[in-house]
């Protein structure tokens, strides 16, 4: 069974650079078969999505993020990354990571790490 | 505000049936992507309840239903448990916006 734990600092000052990790245990991060999900969740309030990484070294971002945001990934230490710059504090979330599978044809959200909050304050 | 309307909260009592509706527009919904639904229990991380508009991921029980009409979308839970008591959201894909979307998230009260 997959397993994807988040990592990276609680704490980010205004305008600085959000990173975290997740790392993938139980299966290969290498597989084509899988893409590859940032997603957030503001206290109380909805899911948003970040960004994806495919294998193939495609990247995907959600526009209203604009050039703030990039997903990488290492296939040797098994874990992709998340990169927001100029953080505010309407960037204060738990931060998810998250791999989609494919069943069909179809493509979901299929496996979803604990998360992790990131609050950003001075 | 999410580009997938859903309501705020719905309520049943044991052993009952609700239906959580889920409306977007031609973008998403009506423009013919799938459609998934995920139940988030208080302070754990979302989890696919349903996926491709009505297939459910092995360990579901079939209690959960998922259908899909036009540009909208239902979550339908029979024989209400306690345990379910959690919030719910749908998501698809919009073509305008070039993003996956959720809708805003659904709470369901068991009486």
């Amino acid at each position: 069974q997959v397993q994807l734990q988040e990592s990276g600092p609680g704490l980010v000052k205004p305008s600085e650079t959000l990173s975290l990790t997740c790392t993938v245990s139980g299966d290969s991060i290498s597989k084509s078969s899988y893409i590859y999900n940032w997603i957030r969740q503001p206290a109380g309030r909805g899911l948003e999505w970040l960004g994806r990484f495919y294998l193939t070294g495609h990247t995907s971002y959600n526009p209203s993020l604009k050039s703030r945001v990039s997903i990488s990934i290492d296939t040797s230490k098994n874990q992709f990354s998340l990169r927001l710059t100029s953080v505010t504090a309407a960037d204060t979330a738990v931060y998810y990571c998250v791999r989609s599978s494919n069943s069909g044809g179809v493509w979901y959200f299929a496996d979803w790490g604990q998360g992790t909050q990131v609050t950003v304050s001075s | 505000q999410s580009v997938l309307t859903q309501p705020p909260s719905v309520s049943g009592a044991p052993g009952q049936r609700v239906t959580i509706s889920c409306t977007g527009n031609t973008s998403n919904i009506g423009a013919g992507y799938d459609v998934h639904w995920f139940q988030q229990l208080q302070g754990t991380a979302p989890k696919v309840l349903i996926f491709d508009n009505g297939n459910r991921p092995s360990g579901v029980p079939d209690r959960f239903s998922g259908s899909k009409s036009a540009t909208s979308a239902f979550l339908a839970i029979s024989g209400l448990q306690a345990d379910d008591e959690a919030d719910y959201y749908c998501q698809s894909y919009d073509n305008y916006l070039s993003v996956w979307v959720f809708g805003g998230g659904t709470k369901l009260t068991v009486l």
